[in-house]
């Protein structure tokens, strides 16, 4: 079956350290997402990839960085210049261009905490 | 700038009809999407609508009106299991990207 995997669950971090956070798909996409979600508020995009070896800064980029060596691959690195790492963070694709009508398929999440 | 509002929280009873209601101003509009999140999980996709009118899926329903900005998600015949965060999204033109409003917690009581 085609989905998006992303891991691990739970993650926990220390203070100063740099941690990478996992999204394959086999749905052969061509576009991937990193959103961010914290409580009470909505999904905040991070970076995006609308094709291997290209990608592009979300709303919240600063502390992140990203990389798309790989159509079905899509590691976000929380690195120590983001200050306020705790959160749940969605990995998602969807096929490029404007048609798309069904929406994302979204990953199960890592929780990321900072202890 | 980008802003898409929707209520906090909305109680229901089971058995019930429920409408969340979704207003955005985005620098453009190529599509809104409702999504369904339960706690701790990923969002599923629930509607799409791009054209203004009603779209019905099952006991769901979605509508669009663009000239106002306004959407609506319609749950029909209210059941236990759709306690969750519903998600309106708008795609703004251009790639697929979009963006999210903060959510309706909506929980069903019996």
């Amino acid at each position: 079956d085609g989905g998006i995997t992303q891991s691990p669950k739970y993650l926990f971090r220390k203070e100063g350290q740099n941690v990478t956070l996992s999204c394959e798909q086999n749905l052969n996409h061509d576009a991937m997402y990193w959103y961010r979600q914290d409580p009470g508020q909505g999904l905040r995009l991070i970076y995006y990839s609308q094709i291997v070896n290209d990608f592009q800064k979300g709303d919240i980029a600063e502390g992140y960085s990203v990389s798309r060596e790989k159509k079905e691959s899509f590691p976000l690195t929380v690195t120590s210049a983001q200050k306020n790492p705790t959160a749940f963070y969605l990995c998602a694709s969807s096929i490029a261009g404007t048609g798309m009508s069904y929406g994302y398929t979204f990953g199960s999440g890592t929780r990321l905490t900072v202890v | 700038g980008q802003n898409i509002d929707q209520p906090t929280e909305m109680t229901a009873t089971e058995g019930a009809i429920v409408q969340i209601n979704c207003t955005y101003q985005t620098s453009g509009f190529n599509g809104l999407f409702w999504y369904q999140q339960h706690a701790g999980e990923a969002p599923t996709f629930l509607s799409y609508n791009v054209l203004d009118g009603l779209e019905e899926k099952g006991r769901f329903s979605s509508f669009l009106s663009r000239s106002k900005g306004y959407s609506y998600l319609l749950l029909k015949e209210l059941q236990m299991k759709d306690s969750a965060s519903y998600l309106c999204a708008v795609r703004p033109g251009g790639y697929n990207k979009l963006i999210f409003g903060a959510g309706t917690r909506l929980a069903v009581h019996p």
